[in-house]
């Protein structure tokens, strides 16, 4: 079956530092992959998402690119800021549903 | 546009209680999804329903059951309930089911706090 592995922090930065968080997937076929955010205390929000090998999803200044041959797709920002700090979920769709990483808490200190 | 709203938003149950949980998806969807998500397992999918027919189901015992209406909302019900099935369950609503990965971007409610004593 598919599934997703990303790093599980927690994870704690200054602010302005750059940012990565790893996620590898396990799937048949050519899921779509996504990152979504989670604000404490609420639901999740699609962050980006790229449908197909070498797409590069960006929003609020995080970026991904889906990497077939390495079948990763790793979350990065330049440039930290508090507001910044929440759960990120790595997760992939294909024809059946959506499968999440356990999430990577993110702390940014001022 | 109004997001998607669950209620409650905070439910505390004893062992062995039923209990019904409410999703109205976003006007216009017609595809709704629940999730369980706790600290061990994280995020689990329990099942999505399109136009009042349930198009897929994860991997949870037959306590765990869900419907929808004709108007798209959705409750998921979940009976006889064990002190493991405290959790956030949190429902996403979309146009399209999942897998039509032109259109099936979803959009999560804030979730619903289970907490079975």
């Amino acid at each position: 079956g598919n599934s997703v592995t990303q790093m599980e922090g927690p994870v704690t930065l200054s602010e302005e530092a750059f940012l990565t968080i790893n996620c590898t997937y396990t799937a048949t076929g050519y899921p779509s992959l996504f990152w979504y955010v989670q604000y404490p205390g609420e639901g999740l929000q699609l962050l980006l998402k790229a449908t197909k090998a070498d797409d590069k999803g960006s929003n609020k200044g995080f970026e991904a690119t889906y990497r077939k041959e390495t079948t990763s797709f790793h979350l990065e920002k330049g440039s930290v800021q508090v507001s910044d700090s929440a759960v990120y979920f790595c997760a992939l769709s294909d024809a059946d549903q959506l499968t999440f990483g356990k999430g990577t808490k993110l702390s940014v200190i001022p | 546009k109004a997001g998607v709203t669950q209620t409650p938003r905070y439910l505390i149950k004893t062992r062995g209680q039923q209990v019904t949980l409410s999703c109205s998806p976003i006007s216009g969807h017609r595809s709704v999804s629940w999730y369980q998500q706790t600290p061990g397992q994280g995020l689990q999918f329990l099942f999505e329903y399109f136009s009042e027919t349930q198009r897929n189901k994860g991997n949870f015992p037959g306590r765990f059951s869900g419907r929808q209406f004709s108007n798209s909302r959705s409750e998921m019900n979940v009976s006889t309930l064990e002190l493991g099935d405290s959790a956030l369950y949190l429902c996403a609503s979309s146009r399209a089911p999942q897998g039509l990965t032109l259109y099936n971007e979803q959009f999560f409610g804030p979730g619903t706090r289970l907490t079975v004593l």
